[in-house]
């Protein structure tokens, strides 16, 4: 059971190119979503989605697309990278139908930027 | 804005019973998490609590909830060496998003 995966798991990118984060979950998820974590300041959210074709912004969805086509994949697109997007990205999923609201994760996608 | 606050880090000796405590602004939310990062990993949920519940208890682990004080805490009894990890606390709002903790260092000494 694969649950969340993301690639690339680490990536360098000089400021201005472009790239996009790969995330697919196998367990019929209806939501899914994209955080950047730094140092000191825990997870943030760049822009999640409830379904196939709805995308909504998050917290900082700023320099970031996402497009949502199928349940399984939600691909984070970053059009002119900047230092300010170094991080540590991770895609989380859930089922909607239960209240609990668990966020599975997957192992996380270091990017940065010269 | 809805804000959650928790230590950055807590040391502790194998052994004793490790507390990490969490602070909440947002009284309207359904229920609270804690979640364990481990190194190099992403999060896994650890344990929740609902918010009408005042503590839950799951082997090792006790939630305590003080709604009055928008408190919540997490107590590990007989900390071991697997439990070194970032523990991230999060409440959950009305339209299903997550406002997160920056997230506990737990660091074990020997």
């Amino acid at each position: 059971n694969a649950g969340v995966t993301q690639t690339p798991k680490f990536q360098v990118l000089k400021t201005g190119q472009s790239m996009t984060l790969q995330c697919a979950q196998d367990m019929n998820h209806e939501y899914m979503s994209w955080y950047r974590q730094d140092p000191g300041m825990g997870l943030r959210l760049i822009h999640y989605s409830v379904g196939a074709g709805i995308t909504d912004q998050g917290e900082v969805p700023n320099g970031y697309n996402v497009s949502r086509s199928t349940t399984e994949d939600f691909p984070l697109r970053l059009l002119s990278a900047a230092p300010s997007q170094t991080s540590v990205y991770f895609c989380a999923s859930s089922y909607r139908g239960t209240n609990t609201g668990e966020l599975f994760f997957g192992e996380g996608s270091r990017l940065t930027v010269l | 804005g809805e804000d959650v606050e928790q230590s950055l880090f807590l040391s502790v000796r194998e052994g004793d019973s490790s507390v990490i405590n969490c602070t909440y602004t947002d009284s309207s939310s359904t229920y609270l998490y804690w979640y364990k990062q481990e190194p190099g990993a992403g999060l896994q949920l650890l344990t929740y609590i609902f918010s009408n519940m005042d503590m839950k208890q799951d082997q090792r682990l006790t939630v305590l909830l003080n709604k009055k004080d928008k408190h919540l805490s997490l107590r590990i009894a007989d900390t071991q060496t697997g439990d070194s990890a970032i523990y991230f606390c999060a409440e959950s709002l009305m339209n299903y998003q997550l406002i997160w903790g920056a997230g506990t260092k737990l660091i074990i000494k020997p």
